[in-house]
């Protein structure tokens, strides 16, 4: 079974730019997470997905990150206008919908470097 | 918010015990999780206790919980260079929608 799948592996922008994340999640997970993990503090939920809905978006910074889950599967975090502080390691996660919710399995990260 | 705290580092001896301790301040904690990020690679799920429990062992790894004083530690049993990595330590609420992470602490295992 693939495990969560994240693209790119890393990004380099210029402040102002834009940029798309990607994440592909365990094949039948209902549920999909975004956190974020900047200059090596504590790792933070953005937000979390069931299927294609937003079950809750409070950790998101502010409007210039956008998430969309079109059709339930994979989801994209963009980030439009890139600031410096959105440097970080962004993880994407995600759990089954049912049976054992209490795991939430996590991608390799996508590291977002804003200069 | 919920608050979970972690030293930031820990160095040890190849051979010697590690232990990596995390306090949290939500006494509603559900699971207790211990996550391993090894260099450029994702989190990976080493553990996890069930708030009811006071202890979990699983191979080398031993976890104990004690929930008065909202203290968590992970015990690495004759640590290995390989276990050098960032530890995570992780709580999830009733809901397990989100995990609040704390810091992570370094390991480094000198030979």
């Amino acid at each position: 079974e693939a495990g969560v799948t994240q693209f790119p592996s890393h990004s380099v922008i210029e402040k102002g730019q834009t940029v798309t994340l990607r994440c592909d999640p365990i094949s039948g997970h209902d549920n999909l997470y975004w956190y974020r993990r900047v200059m090596g503090k504590e790792i933070k939920f953005l937000l979390h997905f069931v299927k294609e809905s937003k079950q809750d978006e409070s950790g998101m910074p502010n409007n210039r990150f956008l998430a969309e889950r079109t059709g339930g599967t994979y989801s994209t975090l963009k980030v439009q206008p890139a600031e410096l502080e959105d440097s970080g390691v962004y993880f994407c996660a995600s759990s089954p919908g049912t049976g054992a919710t209490y795991e939430q399995y996590f991608g390799p990260g996508t590291r977002l470097t804003v200069t | 918010g919920e608050d979970v705290e972690q030293s930031l580092f820990l160095s040890v001896r190849e051979g010697d015990s590690s232990v990596i301790n995390c306090t949290y301040t939500d006494s509603s904690s559900t699971y207790l999780y211990w996550y391993k990020q090894e260099p450029g690679a994702g989190l990976q799920l080493l553990t996890y206790i069930f708030s009811n429990m006071d202890m979990k062992q699983d191979q080398r790894l031993t976890v104990l919980l004690n929930k008065k004083d909202k203290h968590l530690s992970l015990r690495i049993a004759d640590t290995q260079t390989g276990d050098s990595a960032i530890y995570f330590c992780a709580e999830s609420l009733y809901n397990f929608n989100k995990f609040y992470f704390g810091s992570g602490t370094k390991l480094n295992v000198k030979p």
